[in-house]
């Protein structure tokens, strides 16, 4: 199976940055994803990468290490309505390109 | 991105009764379409992969004659919790992969079933 680890909660200002990390162990990657997801409703599509590199959108990047099995993703600029859970999910093509969650990591921004 | 639609948003039912959710990709085809079950505070767990005209693929420890999957057409798949018992009390969430690539997973708004 697959791991992916990601702290379970963070807490930043409003204004700030946070990098949240996401860890995985997996044979056959075929990418990897971020959600945000607020309480109560379904995640939201945030990034994806396939390749090592940064990909930067707006206010949000993510980065990705495929031979250190490592992504973050990093809010800028924190507004408020960014608290919510971000969650990691690993594409495995020998798991017919299934996505794997990691358990989330609960961001509460503070003004 | 592309949108999915879920219905009914939230959902409950009696100790023994069937209920149905509807999964539908509203501007895109989706060959496959995925179902989650969350639980207050947890990640989301894949249940099955629902593939169009062809019988559903369940996760292991998912009892397929209990979590019924039809997945009739390229815009619509349904989940059928057959005898609902209060432990199946979650938030059900499908998604579509609006093709690729990369093939992304678009998801449902969710349902929550609460099973009284």
């Amino acid at each position: 199976g697959q791991n992916i680890d990601q702290p379970t909660e963070m807490t930043a200002t409003e204004g700030a940055i946070v990098q949240i990390n996401c860890t995985y162990q997996t044979s056959g990657f075929n990418g990897l994803f971020w959600y945000q997801q607020h309480a109560g409703e379904a995640p939201t599509f945030l990034s994806y990468n396939v390749l090592d590199g940064l990909e930067e959108k707006g206010r949000f990047s993510s980065f990705l290490s495929r031979s250190k099995g490592y992504s973050y993703l990093l809010l800028k600029e924190l507004q408020m309505k960014d608290s919510a859970s971000y969650l990691c999910a690993v594409r495995v093509r020998t798991a017919g390109n299934k996505l794997t969650f990691g358990g989330g990591t609960r961001v509460l921004v503070k003004p | 991105g592309a949108v999915v639609s879920q219905h009914p948003s939230r959902v409950i039912c009696k100790s023994g009764t069937s209920v149905k959710i509807e999964c539908r990709s509203l501007d895109f085809q989706a060959t496959t379409m995925f179902w989650y079950r969350q639980f207050p505070k947890q990640s989301l767990m894949l249940m099955a992969t629902s593939n169009e005209g062809s019988k559903a693929t369940y996760e292991q420890g998912v009892e397929k004659d209990k979590f019924l999957i039809n997945h009739a057409s390229l815009t619509l798949s349904t989940l059928t919790v057959t005898s609902a018992h209060p432990e199946d009390s979650s938030f059900y969430i499908c998604s579509g992969e609006a093709g690729g690539p990369p093939d992304t997973q678009y998801f449902g708004p969710g349902t929550r079933l609460t099973v009284l």
